[in-house]
């Protein structure tokens, strides 16, 4: 099965700046997803990304505040801009492959 | 909307115990379910999953049967191992056959003991 992995596994960064996240596949999948699991609770879907087109966002997401890119089809990042406390989570990307999503490890984000 | 409701936890049993944890689901069409397990300090990983009515999923002595009647898809192991200590999500998918846009369950956090 593929490989998917994250940059940076984590980090803890200050308030008001921004994080860009990356997330790399070793083989071309079409649709790649970015999650929040916010301390202690469930994966809420942020957005699909699509190589080629706007990324979709979820209820209660903007892509002002979670731009996406996808250059093309092993690969995307999810920036975190203008950050708050209330960011920090564990952010993972994933994609789906034979019926299944796969998931990246996370990037443990930490704004203080 | 679809939705996934899971026992809460934490749940904590001891070693070679029979462990249950309830998931139950609502959702529109014929969606996939799936039992996701995260290891402490660790991302993410398909433990099993079940894509039609009758379905049983199973690994690593872990199983899940998907029940159209009931809406449920509750995870069973026969004896936990202390290994087993982790946070288990159920989830279904939105599209009917495909695993896109999950819908995750809060988690079941469970630890084995000694």
């Amino acid at each position: 099965s593929a490989v998917i992995s994250q940059k940076p596994s984590r980090d803890i960064c200050q308030r008001g700046t921004s994080l860009t996240i990356q997330c790399q596949v070793d083989s071309q999948v079409t649709m790649m997803f970015w999650y929040r699991q916010q301390p202690g609770q469930s994966l809420t879907l942020i957005a699909t990304a699509n190589q080629g087109s706007e990324a979709t966002y979820e209820s209660g997401f903007v892509i002002d505040k979670f731009p996406i890119s996808r250059p093309n089809l092993t690969f995307s990042t999810l920036t975190v801009s203008n950050m708050s406390p209330e960011d920090s989570s564990i952010y993972l990307c994933s994609f789906t492959g034979s019926g299944t999503q796969y998931f990246g490890p996370g990037t443990r984000l930490l704004v203080l | 909307g679809n939705s996934v409701t899971q026992m809460e936890g934490p749940v904590t049993l001891s070693e070679e115990a029979f462990l249950t944890i309830n998931c139950t689901y609502t959702a529109t069409g014929y969606p996939s379910l799936f039992w996701y397990v995260q290891y402490p300090g660790e991302g993410l990983q398909l433990l099993l999953k079940a894509t039609k009515a009758d379905d049983k999923g199973s690994n690593k002595g872990f199983e899940a049967t998907y029940r159209k009647e009931t809406t449920s898809f509750h995870l069973e192991k026969g004896s936990v191992q202390v290994s087993d200590s982790a946070v288990y999500f159920c989830a279904l998918s939105r599209s009917s056959g495909s695993a896109r846009q999950l819908t995750f369950g809060s988690g079941t956090q469970l630890t084995v003991l000694p």
